[in-house]
């Protein structure tokens, strides 16, 4: 059973555009929400989060907004650049793990983002 | 300030055999946590450890343990090694600062194991 869904394994975008990767989730007692990236062989590299009381988070070229009623996410990368070419996580939390703080993160399965020169 | 290190960054092991993996976390850092990485199931949580405690533990048998120390260093093992152990293991830190609710969690590189 998914808690968190990436329903696209892989995206391809030309360079300048603007790359949207999507998540879904589905236990709405998720509270925090993070993307990261990650290369081959490396560990996930955080990218950016957002809390549940806000829909929109901005830091630079990335952009996570959040729907609540649709349970919903997305990352928007604008202008995506060819070394933004990676596998994108995203990651969920919330205070049903214990006490009042997370304690783990549930991932969805993953998007490969390839951006084009 | 150095990042999240793992060691070693790369096993190989026997079936049946037993292995430590060591995580460092970011200074400062008081919360680790362990991750495996398969390319069937994904990302998936194993256990995370709080001043030397484990406060929260994923769905794995008991073939996988941990620890941590007092200076927050943490050591995974994983005893009687099957095949599908073959996997790339991470390590994660936070700060678990008193009262946060909403931590970001810091990943190292991760040790990739080779059960054969």
């Amino acid at each position: 059973d998914q808690q968190v869904k990436q329903n696209s394994p892989s995206l391809s975008v030309q360079e300048g555009r603007i790359s949207i990767l999507n998540c879904d989730y589905t236990n709405s007692m998720f509270d925090y929400f993070l993307w990261y990236k990650k290369y081959p062989a490396e560990g996930p590299t955080f990218l950016i989060s957002i809390s549940s009381i806000k829909d929109k988070n901005e830091d630079g070229r990335f952009t996570v907004f959040l729907n609540k009623s649709a349970k919903h996410l997305s990352l928007h990368i604008v202008p995506s650049q060819p070394g933004d070419s990676a596998v994108y996580f995203c990651a969920a939390s919330g205070q049903m793990n214990y006490g009042g703080s997370q304690g783990n993160l549930i991932f969805g399965k993953g998007t490969k983002l390839s951006v084009k020169p | 300030k150095a990042g999240v290190t793992q060691t070693p960054r790369y096993l190989i092991k026997t079936r049946g055999q037993q292995v430590t993996l060591s995580c460092s976390p970011i200074s400062g850092h008081r919360s680790v946590s362990w991750y495996q990485q398969t390319p069937g199931q994904g990302l998936q949580f194993l256990f995370e450890y709080f001043s030397e405690t484990q406060r929260n533990k994923g769905n794995f048998p008991g073939r996988f343990s941990g620890r941590q120390f007092s200076n927050s260093r943490s050591e995974m093992n994983v005893s009687t090694l099957e095949l599908g152990d073959s996997a790339l293991y991470l390590c994660a830190s936070s700060l678990a600062v008193s009262g946060a609710v909403q931590e970001t969690q810091y990943f190292g590189p991760g040790t990739r194991l080779l059960v054969l």
